[in-house]
């Protein structure tokens, strides 16, 4: 089945630490984001690639970095220079064209003390 | 700026009853994608209904409808019939036409009473 893989489900991480969140998908498609959730903030946008190597700031990209070496792969670390890093973290995928929605990951809950 | 509003932060509904979240949205642009996500407590984000801005019908899946006011820039959810497991978190999104981010709105928690 087509879908998107994101791994691990919880991540615990130390104050200081890089940590890597992975993200995979098997639908074919162009575009691959990062979203972030925190309680009574809805989604907010972390980066975003619309193809492979190229990838754009979203609202909060500061403190996080992605690449796009693979069309299907999309992982985002979270640097020591995040101030609030604890967030559950949605990847999401859909097809270029506009009419085309998002379809989601299961998410990546990260606590860091 | 692209802003969407969901002014309903929590809202309840009697099992088998209707209920309707509001959202509102802000955009220059006149072509445009509109669509309504529900998140369960599973925090799986799980698509339940788009509508294209040029079209004037409003969108219908199943028990889930939309009223799309486009000179209001308001697109309304109604769940009819509803049941336990649609209570979830429900978000309004829309995509422009001429690109590829998705704005959202903060989002309604739905909570249905047996």
């Amino acid at each position: 089945d087509g879908g998107i893989t994101q791994s691990p489900k919880y991540l615990f991480r130390k104050e200081g630490q890089n940590v890597t969140l992975s993200c995979e998908q098997n639908l074919n498609h162009d575009a691959m984001y990062w979203y972030r959730q925190d309680p009574g903030q809805g989604l907010r946008l972390i980066y975003y690639s619309q193809i492979v190597n190229d990838f754009q700031k979203g609202d909060i990209a500061e403190g996080y970095s992605v690449s796009r070496e693979k069309k299907e792969s999309f992982p985002l670390t979270v640097t020591s220079a995040q101030k609030n890093p604890t967030a559950f973290y949605l990847c999401a995928s859909s097809m270029w064209d506009s009419n085309s929605p998002l379809h989601f990951g299961n998410g990546t809950r990260l606590t860091v003390t | 700026a692209q802003t969407v509003t969901q002014s309903q932060p929590e809202m309840s509904v009697q099992e088998a009853e209707t209920v309707t979240l509001s959202c509102t949205y802000d955009t220059s642009e006149s072509d445009y994608y509109l669509f309504w996500y529900k998140q369960p407590p599973s925090r799986q984000m799980i698509l339940v209904i788009r509508q294209e801005a040029y079209k004037q019908q409003n969108a219908t899946e199943n028990r889930f409808s939309v009223n799309f006011q486009k000179a209001a820039k308001s697109f309304s959810l109604k769940i009819s019939d509803s049941q336990l497991g649609d209570a979830a978190m429900y978000f309004c999104a829309y995509r422009l036409d001429t690109g590829n981010q998705f704005y959202f709105g903060t989002g309604t928690s739905l909570t249905v009473i047996p």
